[in-house]
């Protein structure tokens, strides 16, 4: 069975500061797929990433980076220099490969900045 | 381009009474999903469905019915609704091939209470 923890409830920074919100999956399967979404205080639902199981080469873009580790089952997103505007929901998702059908959210984290 | 539409975006209801939340999507996707969210708890899968006239259980199921007579639209009923189906329901699509296969497309949410 896919499982998704994502134990920090809530996180507070001041602007500027950089934070890592930690993501730990749990799958039988040798194929699956790694996501991070994001949900402003408006409501939607952003895609940020997408990693698959045979890819654990990191990832930066602009402020965001991820750092997959298979050995740890751990799929971790770090923001650098945190923004206001960086202020949202932050959910881990996984898609096994066999079939691959359902996706699996985290329960999320909850981020605020500071200014 | 509309992308995942969903009606009606909000929605007050009676114990007992029944209704119908709409998913439309224009992007020729095989996959679709309705989740539900609640604070704490992220999002969780009650339905999917990967293509016209097929439908699965997710991890939710329980006083939920869907139908997925066309393939652009998804339908969640409530036959008899409960005060724990307060919640903000999201459709979602996904592609089966090609670029960021995997990304889930999200509605806008759908906001039901149950009183």
């Amino acid at each position: 069975a896919q499982k998704v923890t994502q134990a920090q409830t809530e996180i507070s920074v001041v602007e500027k500061e950089d934070v890592t919100l930690d993501c730990v999956y749990e799958t039988r399967d040798t194929t699956y797929y790694l996501f991070w979404y994001k949900q402003p205080p408006s409501g939607e639902l952003v895609f940020l990433i997408r990693r698959n199981s045979f890819d654990e080469q990191n990832e930066i873009s602009g402020r965001y980076s991820w750092n997959f580790q298979k050995s740890t089952s751990s799929f971790n997103f770090t923001i650098t220099a945190s923004q206001v505007v960086d202020s949202a929901v932050y959910f881990c998702a996984l898609s096994e490969g066999t079939g691959g059908f359902k996706t699996i959210f985290g329960a999320g984290t909850r981020l605020f900045v500071k200014a | 381009n509309a992308g995942v539409t969903q009606t009606p975006k909000f929605r007050v209801l009676k114990t007992g009474q029944s209704m119908t939340l709409l998913c439309a999507q224009d992007m020729n996707h095989e996959y679709m999903y309705w989740y539900r969210q609640d604070p704490g708890m992220g999002l969780r899968l009650i339905h999917y469905s990967v293509g016209e006239g097929t439908t699965a259980k997710g991890e939710v199921p329980d006083g939920y019915n869907v139908s997925r007579l066309k393939k652009q639209n998804f339908l969640l009923g409530l036959e008899s609704a409960a005060p724990s189906q307060t919640s903000v329901y999201f459709c979602a699509s996904r592609r089966i091939r090609g670029p960021n296969t995997g990304e889930l497309f999200f509605g806008e949410g759908s906001r039901l209470t149950v009183l």
